[in-house]
């Protein structure tokens, strides 16, 4: 059963439009919601996170979005770059120092 | 460079076998995570330590076993192998244990033959 699910497996967007990744969960309990991203070859690395005391997270081109009562989060991606290009992953916790449960992950193509 | 190494990047064996994953944290991180991400799954969280100590359990597998030692490297044991086994392995390392300042290795592809 899938608590963390993302719902697009890939999502191709022009160079200097938006990119929406979006986001579903299962699980009441989850507090703390992350996205990473990941180039081929490579680990995944943080992009950046939201509690769920908030319902907006923005960081330079990045920005989150949480909708509890529908279970939901997005990612924004403003303007979207070629360097965008990669897989993005969706992950939950329940907790700071508890361990995070990952969705499949949405492959996201900017193409210039 | 996130500054988490792992070795070997890649491993074929056979069914049946035993391998052994290695990981080395960044300097001075106490906690290591390992993950599992075959084809159709995202990433799994398979086990947690922190200063040699098991912290969270995840879906591990009886047949998987892993361990941290003085020097704060890690080391996952997967035995009895399965085709289904195969996935790229990755570790994780941060300083706290908080999950938000995890750094990932590249990662080991593991292939089951």
């Amino acid at each position: 059963d899938q608590q963390v699910k993302q719902n697009s497996p890939s999502l191709s967007v022009q160079e200097g439009r938006i990119s929406i990744l979006n986001c579903d969960y299962t699980n009441s309990m989850f507090d703390y919601f992350l996205w990473y991203k990941k180039y081929p070859a490579e680990g995944p690395t943080f992009l950046i996170s939201i509690s769920s005391i908030k319902d907006k997270n923005e960081d330079g081109r990045f920005t989150v979005f949480l909708n509890k009562s529908a279970k939901h989060l997005s990612l924004h991606i403003v303007p979207s770059q070629p360097g965008d290009s990669a897989v993005y992953f969706c992950a939950a916790s329940e907790g700071r120092n508890t361990p995070l449960v990952f969705g499949k992950g949405t492959r996201l193509s900017v193409i210039a | 460079d996130s500054g988490v190494t792992q070795t070997p990047k890649h491993l074929i064996t056979a069914t049946g076998q035993r391998v052994t994953l290695r990981c080395s944290p960044r300097s001075g991180d106490l906690s290591v995570y390992w993950y599992q991400q075959s084809l159709d799954q995202g990433l799994q969280f398979l086990i947690q330590y922190y200063n040699g100590e098991e912290r969270a359990k995840g879906n591990i597998l009886e047949r998987f076993s892993a361990q941290q030692f003085p020097d704060l490297h890690s080391e996952l044991n997967l035995s009895s192998l399965e085709l289904g086994d195969s996935a790229l392995y990755f570790c994780a390392s941060s300083s706290s244990g908080r999950i938000d300042e995890q750094f990932f290795g590249p990662g080991t592809r593991l292939t089951v033959l």
